[in-house]
Formats: structure tokens, C-alpha cells, sequence
């Protein structure tokens, strides 16, 4: 079973501060995506890395894939109110075509004004 | 997200009712995906379904549980004989064809069973 650990499991920030989270497995992934996720939405993608140390930036968001495939981070540069959310990154299995993605249980960012 | 149309968003039953939850697809998808969320808790694959078929039914209970994605019309998760701990919110995603093609969720339906 491929596991995905993300961390923090909270984080409350003041706005303007930066942060990283994290997300971490023992397995090998063929590419991972993360999401955010909204109180009574669905999560929604924000990036797909797919080689190893790729590095991607979504304006005040970087995204990095470990060299090795197994973990990825997400760093947020002056972080506002509305980057508050759940952040969750899945990652799709490299041994298996047709597996479903894996996520993790997700990071809950607060950013306080 | 907003292509990825479920309902109802919340759908109450008392136990030992039945739920159907229905998903209509992004236009041009076949892949369809039911994920379970508890409250702090990530997603839970249940099933992963193309028309007509099931590829992957490895997330879902054995029993009461059952999915569909026909030819026609939306995907349906049908939960039998509904007990207190079936209460969570159910997301239906969609994906085009590509081992790395997105997710594209819908908002969900809150299930209760009082």
C-alpha cells in the first residue's frame, strides 16, 4: 500500500509569512498533484510535477518533486487570507498503470489577516 | 471544477435507507472516480469505473455498496441499508485519457444517517 505523510497536519500563519509543507512516502510515484480544497467544495488541481526534481511556480507558489519521486513540498511566499484552505497532494503509483491516485490526508493552512 | 456535476449536495436518510448519489462526468470524459471523506481526513478511493465497466473496486465495502457508470446517463454510488457510519462526504472525479490526466472533482454530497 502506497502511503503518503503530509505535514504539518495544521498550520495557522500571520499573513505575509512564508511557509512549506511537505508530503512524504517510502514509495516511488510517476508524478504527484496537489490540490487545494475548500470548505463544502471539492479539491481542486493546482500543479502536476512528473520528473524527478522539477521544480514548478504557480505565482507566490513553488512546487518541487523530490529527485527520487518519493516527496514533493509546496512553499508559499507571503502568504494571504485566501491561500487558506486544505492542501492535499496525491500521487499516482509508478508500478501500476491503472492504479487510482493515493492522497494524503492534507495540510490545513490558515492564514490570519 | 464546476464541470463535474454531482447531486444532491446533501442528501439526509434515516438507517437502514438507501442512498444513490449521482455523477455526471466533465464533457469528453470516460474515467470516473468515487472518493469518501470523513472530516479531517484526506480522500478515500472507494471505485474507479469507465462506461460500462469497473476497473477498480478495491476501496469500496463489499457489501451495500455498489457503482455504476452505464452507457447513458451519470454515474450512480449506491449505498444499501445505511448505517450511522456511512456519513461522510462522497466526491466523484473525472479524467480524460493519460496516466497523468488530472482529477477534476465535483463539490460533493454531504451524506447524513441519522
Amino acid at each position: 500500500t502506497q502511503l503518503l505523510e503530509q505535514s504539518p497536519q495544521f498550520l495557522s500563519i500571520q499573513e505575509g509569512e512564508n511557509l512549506t509543507v511537505y508530503c512524504n512516502s517510502s514509495s516511488v510515484f510517476s508524478s504527484l498533484q496537489w490540490y487545494r480544497q475548500e470548505p463544502g467544495e471539492g479539491p481542486v488541481l493546482l500543479v502536476t510535477v512528473v520528473t524527478g526534481g522539477e521544480v514548478k511556480k504557480l505565482k507566490r507558489l513553488t512546487f518541487q518533486f523530490g529527485d527520487a519521486r518519493k516527496d514533493s513540498s509546496l512553499h508559499i511566499t507571503a502568504a494571504q487570507p485566501g491561500d487558506t484552505g486544505l492542501y492535499l497532494c496525491a500521487g499516482a503509483p509508478a508500478d501500476s498503470g491503472n492504479t487510482p491516485l493515493v492522497f494524503g490526508k492534507g495540510t490545513r493552512l490558515s492564514v490570519i489577516a | 471544477n464546476a464541470g463535474v456535476m454531482q447531486n444532491p449536495r446533501h442528501l439526509v436518510r434515516r438507517r437502514g435507507q438507501e442512498a444513490r448519489l449521482r455523477c455526471s462526468p466533465m464533457k469528453g470524459h470516460s474515467h470516473v472516480y468515487w472518493y469518501r471523506q470523513l472530516p479531517e481526513e484526506g480522500l478515500k478511493f472507494m471505485v474507479y469505473l469507465q462506461k460500462e465497466n469497473i476497473i477498480d473496486e478495491s476501496g469500496m465495502p463489499k457489501e451495500r455498496f455498489s457503482a455504476e457508470f452505464p452507457k447513458e446517463g451519470p454515474s450512480i454510488l449506491r449505498i444499501q441499508q445505511v448505517v450511522r457510519g456511512d456519513s461522510a462526504a462522497y466526491f466523484c472525479a473525472s479524467a480524460g485519457q493519460g496516466a497523468n490526466s488530472p482529477l477534476h472533482f465535483g463539490n460533493g454530497t454531504r451524506l447524513t444517517v441519522t
